[in-house]
């Protein structure tokens, strides 16, 4: 079945510290999206990422990284020197194909990032 | 471009009562809608999936005759929950898939905050 893990419910850096919020997922697709949102209090889902199962070249974008590994299931994100506005809720999703041919969304339980002045 | 609305951003409502929710892709055609709730602290699930100009289809355990879902244009789709009750209280996002983009694409709307006294 498909599933997404995140198993850091919360945590808590100092301002200008690294972070980084860990994504493990399962899925019986040979081709498949990953997909990172930040959810900010005004609960507006904000896209960070998408990734498809085809390209492991880890990607920067700014002080945001992602490592994606096939071979542990695995997409992990950083946030380098990390600023009070990435404080937030960070879902990790993963597509799944319905019968009907469209891509559904499974998401994870969130990680919930306080960074601290 | 691909922006998503939803309107109302928050509503109250005593129990027992019925109400509406829209959901407008405003620059793009929609084929696929999807309905989202989550609760405080949780996790975004995956309530419907509702393609233009055809029934919904729920996801398992969402009662269809609670939770209306109208999708009339390739703009516009509606949830409604009937008879509302104080447990339905919720944050409800809806998403839309672009006709012209990949079929993994989904863009979210800003999320309805529902109360129900």
């Amino acid at each position: 079945a498909q599933k997404v893990t995140q198993a850091q419910t919360e945590i808590s850096v100092v301002e200008k510290e690294d972070v980084t919020l860990d994504c493990v997922y399962e899925t019986r697709d040979t081709t498949y999206y990953l997909f990172w949102y930040k959810q900010p209090p005004s609960g507006e889902l904000v896209f960070l990422i998408r990734r498809n199962s085809f390209d492991e070249q880890n990607e920067i974008s700014g002080r945001y990284s992602w490592n994606f590994q096939k071979s542990t299931s695995s997409f992990n994100f950083t946030i380098t020197a990390s600023q009070v506005v990435d404080s937030a809720v960070y879902f990790c999703a993963l597509s799944d194909l319905t019968t009907s041919g469209t891509y559904k969304y499974i998401f994870g339980t969130g990680t919930r990032l306080k960074v601290l002045a | 471009g691909a922006v998503v609305s939803q309107h109302p951003s928050w509503v109250i409502c005593k129990s027992g009562t019925s109400v509406k929710i829209e959901c407008r892709s405003l620059d793009f055609q929609a084929t696929t809608m999807f309905w989202y709730r989550q609760f405080p602290k949780q996790s975004l699930m995956l309530m419907a999936t509702s393609n233009e100009g055809s029934k919904a289809t729920y996801e398992q355990g969402v009662e269809k005759d609670k939770f209306l879902i109208n999708h009339a244009s390739l703009t516009l789709s509606t949830l409604t929950v009937t008879s509302a009750h104080p447990e339905d209280s919720s944050f409800y996002i809806c998403s839309a898939r672009d006709r012209t983009s990949g079929l993994y694409e989904q863009y979210f709307g800003p999320g309805t905050r529902l109360t129900v006294t």
